[in-house]
């Protein structure tokens, strides 16, 4: 039972365009949710975070918007640069009930910018 | 530096014959885990530790054993490796949960 879902494999844009990645889920009881990113022969890095008590996080390019009612989160990336190009993760975390600690990832989601 | 280091980065093995796949982190963290990565389906966890001594089941812990004897340790020991469990596996590390994690480099492991 995939509990974080990321239904795009892939996503191409433009360069300085908008990308939008988006993740499901269905666990109510998920309290954090976090992006990282994943280049070839590397291992994931972090992006940016947000807590179930907020409903939007920015950090320079990046944005992530949290919509509990849809059990829906999704990264905003503007400008995209061909750097981006890579997997995103999307994770969600546990922090009470009987899965305390535990950090459920999605399938990913392959950014191509296009330059 | 920052760092979690996995060994080995490469590694063929038997099916049967035991190994260990060892992590360290030098950011005195208290929260590990092992992933492993598969075509389609993301990364998975295996095991997590919230402290030394305390360990418990990520979702896909059948296979894999894992000990937090002290802080900056995680070996992931599969006692008996079978074809199924050739991934990609990743060591992280962080403060809680769900802080920001640092990974490892990868570890490829081939079951044959």
């Amino acid at each position: 039972d995939q509990q974080v879902k990321q239904n795009s494999p892939s996503l191409s844009v433009q360069e300085g365009r908008i990308s939008i990645l988006n993740c499901d889920y269905t666990n109510s009881m998920f309290d954090y949710f976090l992006w990282y990113k994943k280049y070839p022969a590397e291992g994931p890095t972090f992006l940016i975070s947000i807590s179930s008590i907020k409903d939007k996080n920015e950090d320079g390019r990046f944005t992530v918007f949290l919509n509990k009612s849809a059990k829906h989160l999704s990264l905003h990336i503007v400008p995209s640069q061909p750097g981006d190009s890579a997997v995103y993760f999307c994770a969600a975390f546990n922090a009470g009930g009987t899965s305390y600690g535990k950090l459920t990832f999605g399938q990913g989601t392959i950014l191509t910018v296009h330059p | 530096e920052a760092q979690v280091t996995q060994n080995p980065r490469y590694l063929i093995t038997v099916t049967g014959k035991k190994l260990t796949v060892t992590c360290s982190q030098n950011m005195n963290h208290e929260y590990m885990s092992w992933y492993r990565q598969d075509p389609g389906l993301g990364l998975r966890q295996i095991y997590y530790s919230m402290n030394v001594e305390v360990t418990d089941k990520g979702d896909v812990p059948e296979g894999y054993k894992v000990s937090r004897k002290e802080k900056r340790n995680f070996p992931l020991i599969l006692e008996s490796p079978s074809p199924n469990q050739t991934s990609l596996y990743f060591c992280a590390s962080s403060l809680q949960g769900f802080t920001e994690a640092f990974f490892g480099q990868g570890t490829r492991l081939t079951v044959v």
